[in-house]
């Protein structure tokens, strides 16, 4: 079965630097998706950041970029320039054919002034 | 597009009491997905559809659980009799054949039940 692991349960910075939120998963599966979401205070889940596993090019959203390294399976998500509407809980999950996404328990990211 | 609906955004309730969380996927998705929050289990699937019809139910917790999808704009999730652990944020999310990786979440319903 998948699973997702975030090992970071809970990380602060200080406003304007830059943080790495890590994530490993286990599949057996060549194909998949691989995701970041945001949950911030209010509660609503946003996707941040997506990555196909065909694609070897990382993806990136503005100050938000992924390393993926498919073969160590591990998907880590950079915040540059971090700012205060930053701060959030921030999810890592996977998708196959399964239909289903697979979530991780999360990070809970605090972005200090 | 208005995006997946939830409501109620908040529902407390005693003990016992039925509980009835409603969704509105957004139109043109056929897959409808019931998803439970908690600090200790985190995101949890309860419960998907396609096309209106159940197909796996492995995650709802138990019979006091059920979820019906009547037509495709419309889904329930109903607690009878709830209980204080079924306190938590239900998620409703929805996606379509050909974009399934992409689930779009609805604001949630936070249920209390003292």
């Amino acid at each position: 079965a998948q699973t997702v692991t975030q090992s970071q349960p809970e990380m602060s910075v200080q406003e304007a630097e830059t943080v790495t939120l890590s994530c490993t998963y286990d599949t057996s599966e060549s194909n998949y998706y691989l995701f970041w979401y945001k949950q911030p205070p209010s509660g609503q889940m946003i996707l941040v950041i997506r990555q196909e596993a065909y694609k070897q090019q990382n993806a990136t959203e503005n100050r938000f970029s992924v390393n993926f390294q498919k073969a160590a399976k591990s998907f880590s998500l950079k915040i540059s320039d971090s700012q205060l509407g930053d701060t959030a809980m921030y999810f890592c999950a996977f998708w196959d054919r399964d239909d289903k996404i697979i979530f991780g328990k999360g990070t809970r990211l605090h972005i200090l002034p | 597009d208005a995006g997946v609906i939830q409501s109620p955004r908040h529902e407390v309730t005693e003990m016992g009491q039925e509980v009835t969380l409603r969704c509105k996927p957004i139109s043109g998705h056929d897959y409808l997905f019931w998803y439970r929050q908690t600090m200790m289990r985190g995101l949890e699937l309860l419960i998907y559809f396609n096309n209106n019809v159940p197909i796996d139910d492995s995650g709802m917790p138990e019979d006091r659980f059920s979820a019906k999808m009547p037509n495709a704009s419309f889904s329930t999730l109903k607690i009878q009799p709830s209980e204080p652990r079924d306190s938590a944020v239900y998620f409703c999310a929805s996606t379509r054949t050909g974009e399934r990786y992409e689930q779009y979440f609805g604001p949630g319903t936070r249920l209390t039940v003292t």
